[in-house]
């Protein structure tokens, strides 16, 4: 049964530290999502890759947030320092590619809080 | 800034009844839309895709899209408690671009 891998399932740090999410996406999906989840915002796109190749990240702060992809089987968000306002969900999604019937597979999700 | 909207609920229907899941959208030019389900504390899973105007059904979910209004909905037949979720509305804009998702109706089916 293919899905997508993340770790950790649940992340409690303190402010200033460094935190590493992982995301293994479908075996043969081309393409790769992060996104975030708060109550107040919904879903909202973080960055993504096509073939490992960054298209967009934009929607990162990017003093902060750092996004990579170093292999096919190994997506990784990063965020340091790490600042309250950070807590959230975080999912990786993976896709055949973005065509016009795009469907997105979701990971569990890491529960990141920052105290 | 293109958005997809969604009334946030929660939407209360009785079980056995229609539940109607609503969403529009901003761009005008958007090609592809997706319902997602999301248990409380789950990830997203799709339910349902739709691409051209009129209405889809599979099993109990119907999908309508109507383009010229910017709308698309989910209805729900036969409504069961195991429905109770929140439903997200995806939207892929002009131009093959990621996925736009609303912030969800959460819907309560009450036994």
């Amino acid at each position: 049964d293919a899905r997508v891998t993340q770790t950790p399932r649940h992340k409690v740090t303190e402010m200033g530290q460094e935190v590493t999410m992982r995301c293994q996406p479908i075996l043969g999906h081309n393409t790769v999502f992060w996104y975030r989840q708060t109550m107040m915002q919904g879903l909202e796109l973080l960055a993504y890759f096509r073939n490992r190749a960054p298209l967009d990240d934009s929607g990162m702060p990017k003093d902060r947030f750092s996004a990579e992809m170093p292999d096919a089987t190994l997506a990784t968000l990063k965020i340091q320092p790490s600042e309250p306002r950070d807590s959230a969900v975080y999912f990786c999604a993976s896709g055949l590619g973005v065509t016009t019937n795009e469907k997105l597979f979701f990971g569990s999700g890491t529960q990141l809080s920052v105290l | 800034q293109k958005e997809v909207e969604q009334n946030s609920g929660p939407l209360s229907v009785p079980e056995g009844a229609i539940a109607s899941l609503n969403c529009t959208y901003s761009d005008r030019g958007s090609q592809s839309f997706f319902w997602y389900r999301q248990y409380s504390g789950k990830s997203p899973e799709l339910i349902m895709s739709i691409y051209s105007n009129g209405d889809k059904e599979d099993g109990r979910f119907t999908a309508q899209l109507n383009k010229a209004s910017q709308y698309v909905s989910l209805l729900i037949r036969d409504s069961q408690p195991s429905d109770s979720a929140t439903y997200l509305c995806a939207v892929m804009n002009s131009g093959n671009t990621p996925l736009v998702f609303g912030k969800g109706t959460r819907l309560s089916v009450i036994a």
